[in-house]
């Protein structure tokens, strides 16, 4: 099982541009979590889905944040316009009803 | 509302001394547990998890967790920690009516040699 894949490991920009964060989750898995981890509040649920449908998004800081889930093998993390203080490690996690939640490598975000 | 507390922030020991980290949840009803790590620069990992049967339960790498009740705890143990054993480790619940990981704050774990 090739696990939760996310997509860049790392992103550099300068504030203001837009950023896409994606994430794969494992075959089978019909949630899907999109967290936000930094040095001063840990770690965030940003959002979450069951079967493709945004099912809790209170996590979502602001309207510059949204995220799509068009298919159960895919889902987007967008932020536009970017902030500096957007900069954090995005992770991904999935699981399959109340089994443990897998999570991905994680996206190292810097918005400059 | 639903929370975990973790009341070690940061543990830091030597090489062959035993862990114990307190986690404690609040809500009323039945919940699954678990105890996640995360090594430097890296996602987390699972470490163990309960779900019913044995409040004693076993994870890898010679963790174990203990779930009270009556506590409300699943605190944490290992007998004798490594130096690779440094990392953070967060505490989370499921409840039976969410499909949202209640997470902890984490507690950074420093071992030396």
């Amino acid at each position: 099982d090739a696990g939760v894949i996310q997509s860049p490991r790392h992103e550099v920009t300068e504030m203001g541009q837009e950023v896409t964060l994606r994430c794969k989750p494992i075959s089978g898995h019909n949630s899907l979590f999109w967290y936000r981890q930094t040095m001063m509040r840990g770690l965030e649920l940003l959002i979450y889905f069951n079967n493709n449908v945004p099912i809790d998004d209170s996590g979502m800081p602001e309207d510059r944040f949204s995220a799509k889930m068009p298919n159960a093998s895919f889902s987007t993390l967008k932020i536009q316009p970017s902030e500096p203080r957007d900069s954090a490690v995005y992770f991904c996690a999935s699981s399959s009803g109340t089994q443990p939640q897998h999570f991905g490598d994680g996206t190292r975000l810097s918005i400059l | 509302a639903q929370s975990v507390s973790q009341h070690n922030h940061h543990v830091i020991l030597s090489e062959a001394a035993s862990l114990e980290l307190g986690c404690n949840y609040s809500y009323g009803g039945t919940v699954n547990l678990f105890w996640y790590v995360q090594y430097p620069g890296q996602h987390l990992q699972l470490l163990l998890k309960y779900f019913s049967g044995d409040p004693l339960v076993k994870g890898i790498k010679g963790f174990e967790a203990e779930f009270i009740k009556s506590k409300f705890s699943f605190n944490l143990r290992k007998p004798s920690v490594q130096w690779s054993d440094t990392a953070e480790y967060f505490c989370a619940f499921l409840s039976y009516n969410t499909d949202k990981l209640i997470f902890g704050t984490g507690t950074r774990l420093q071992v030396f040699p």
